[in-house]
């Protein structure tokens, strides 16, 4: 079955630059959250889209943007990069109005 | 949202029955109770939801008593490759977009040969 595809698995940045995650959902899902993980903590929550709208905001800096497409896929746009930006960013994604979502596999950023 | 408070870690051995419990004494009349399960450098996966009484599935069991301040979450008989951190969320179906899936601090579970 199709999962969440996230590019790429791995970046690797200098401070001050940019990057771009993306975020591919499972066919049919028109629900997508961010998710930034730091080494030993939990993932905090940075943003939620349905059909397109931004639905929900949490802990994202305000160098961070994002925005879901007209074909569902994400993007995550991160601007003037920090040390304290690496981490592991998942994407996961889910139908309408359901609490089960799928995650993907990540990409680990790390900033230098 | 409702604020969740799990233990931080817990051992147990191979094939007995682990219980995690978590406390959210907040829940709102709307909120269902989601358990995620995560293994290092992986996405959460989705392991049960329910609103009330007795939830089961062919992983595990979800136990969530009147009041609704805290549910249980049983798995049977684990074995080492249960060893992960276990998340309790609670959130709303949404009305007008996206849900809310907050992660607090999760249960690092350890299971034992």
């Amino acid at each position: 079955a199709a999962g969440v595809i996230q590019s790429p698995r791995h970046l690797i940045k200098e401070k001050r630059e940019t990057a771009t995650l993306k975020c591919y959902p499972i066919p049919r899902h028109d629900t997508v959250y961010w998710y930034q993980q730091g080494p030993g903590q939990d993932p905090q929550f940075l943003i939620s889209f349905y059909e397109k709208m931004q639905s929900d905001k949490g802990s994202i800096p305000d160098r961070f943007s994002a925005q879901q497409f007209s074909d569902y896929h994400s993007e995550l746009n991160m601007s003037s990069l920090e040390l304290g930006d690496s981490a592991l960013y998942f994407c996961a994604s889910s139908l309408y109005r359901s609490t089960e979502a799928f995650f993907g596999q990540g990409t680990r950023l790390t900033v230098v | 949202l409702a604020k969740t408070t799990q233990p931080i870690s817990m051992d147990s051995y191979e094939g007995q029955e682990v219980n995690i419990t978590c406390s959210h004494n907040n829940i709102a009349t709307n909120d269902y109770i989601t358990w995620y399960q995560q293994f290092p450098s992986q996405g959460p996966r989705f392991i049960i939801q329910g609103y009330k009484t007795k939830v089961t599935n062919e992983v595990a069991s979800l136990f969530i008593p009147a009041d609704r301040k805290s549910s249980t979450l049983s798995l049977p008989r684990v074995s080492l490759s249960d060893t992960a951190v276990y998340y309790c969320l609670v959130g709303r179906h949404s009305q007008t977009g996206a849900n809310n899936l907050f992660f607090g601090t999760g249960t690092r579970l350890t299971v034992i040969p």
